[in-house]
Order: C-alpha cells, then structure tokens, then sequence
C-alpha cells in the first residue's frame, strides 16, 4: 500500500513552545491530509482536514490559533502546535488517499510530550 | 456516515481463527465498511474493505450480511502479533470523507 511518513516520531518540549509535526505521502500526491488526536485509550478524534492550497477545515472545539495546518505541496501538511501546554501532551497522527483509491493510509504517529 | 457498534473487547487463542463483528444497521447504499487496525503507539494500519459482497486478501476475510447491516472480520490463523484494536467503519467513497473512529474491538490473542 501506499507510504505516509509522520516525523517525528515522538517529540519532548517546554510549556509555551511550539512544536511543528510533518506528514508526508511518500509515493503519491495527496490533495487532502487528514490530522487526528488520540488521547491514552480513546480513539482517534479527527481535528482537521488539511486542504493543499487553501485553508484547512477544523472539526468543532478545535482552535484553528492553536492548531496551525499548512498543506503547502502535494506530499506534505504540517501541524504546529502552538504554544503548548502539558494538556496538549498526546499522540498526532495524519492519514492520507491516494487520488481514486479508496482505503486511507496512515502515518506512524507522533507522541508530543509538553512538560 | 453510518454509525458502528463493535465489542470493546475479545479474546483469541493463537492459531485458531478471530471472528470480529460489527453493527452498521443504518448504512446506506453507497457506504462501505472498511476495517483498521491499531497496534499499541502506531498509526493505524488498513486491513480491507467491501461494499456488498465477501472480500478476501492476504491479511482477512470480510463477509457482509446480505442486507449490509453487520459484518464479520475474520483473521484465519491469529498470532500475537494480532493483538491490536480493531476499527469497523463505514464511509462513502468521495474523495473529502475522512474516517470517523469509534470505539473498536481490543483483540487479545494468546498464547
């Protein structure tokens, strides 16, 4: 199946840095990027949907201030987050389709710690 | 997209088959039921996906009631490596619709 890279992996930072997370669809062009949140044993919460181009689209009780998203190519979206807070700690992951595919493919997720 | 009802959880002994069911009563004609798994701190993984009829491939077999309202994912010969949370979700097909999660299927296999 197709390839999404996320990077980094995982990641540590100080409250009230930012952090930025990459996803990239390795061998195919993706015109919309999905990012999800998952909280320890919940599921995946999507908390936008990343447009290249244009301006992402936010699910509800997302801060758009908070959650920066630039899809600014093809192959790669970008979430940065913001002045981070410790209750921002969690797993990010992005997912990706191929154009006239149907499954979705995802990255491997990125753990933010905010201490 | 159509809601899915799965049990939170289940156990499998190893090498023999893991049958996970889902409930999607209220899918329309046009949804597919996809399946997603998710190993502990990785990104989920697809698995397979149909619309009405049976489908099969390297990793399950997906067999859809008749009248589309429920759903059988079968691994065949389950391993450890299987233990993962399973995800049933049904979706349309465009191109925007992103993946809604519900609470999946912790799949315990043992030894």
């Amino acid at each position: 199946g197709a390839v999404v890279s996320q990077h980094p992996s995982r990641v540590i930072c100080k409250s009230g840095t930012s952090v930025k997370i990459e996803c990239r669809s390795l061998d195919f062009q993706a015109t919309t990027m999905f990012w999800y949140r998952q909280f320890p044993k919940k599921s995946l919460m999507l908390m936008a949907t990343s447009n290249e181009g244009s301006k992402a689209t936010y699910e509800q009780g997302v801060e758009k201030d908070k959650f920066l998203i630039n899809h600014a190519s093809l192959t790669l979206s970008t979430l940065t987050v913001t002045s981070a807070h410790p209750e921002d700690s969690s797993f990010y992951i992005c997912s990706a389709r191929p154009q006239g595919d149907t499954e979705a493919f995802f990255g491997q997720g990125t753990r933010l710690t905010v201490v | 997209d159509a809601k899915t009802t799965q049990p939170t959880s289940m156990d499998c002994a190893e090498g023999r088959a893991a049958n996970l069911p889902c409930n999607h009563s209220t899918i329309s004609g046009n949804e597919y039921v996809y399946w997603y798994r998710q190993i502990h701190s990785q990104g989920p993984q697809y698995i397979i996906h149909g619309l009405k009829n049976n489908e099969t491939n390297e990793m399950a077999s997906l067999i859809i009631t008749e009248d589309r309202k429920s759903s059988t994912l079968i691994l065949p010969h389950a391993t450890l490596r299987d233990t993962a949370v399973y995800y049933c979700i049904v979706r349309g097909n465009n191109a925007g619709n992103m993946l809604t999660f519900g609470g999946g299927t912790r799949l315990m296999v043992k030894p």
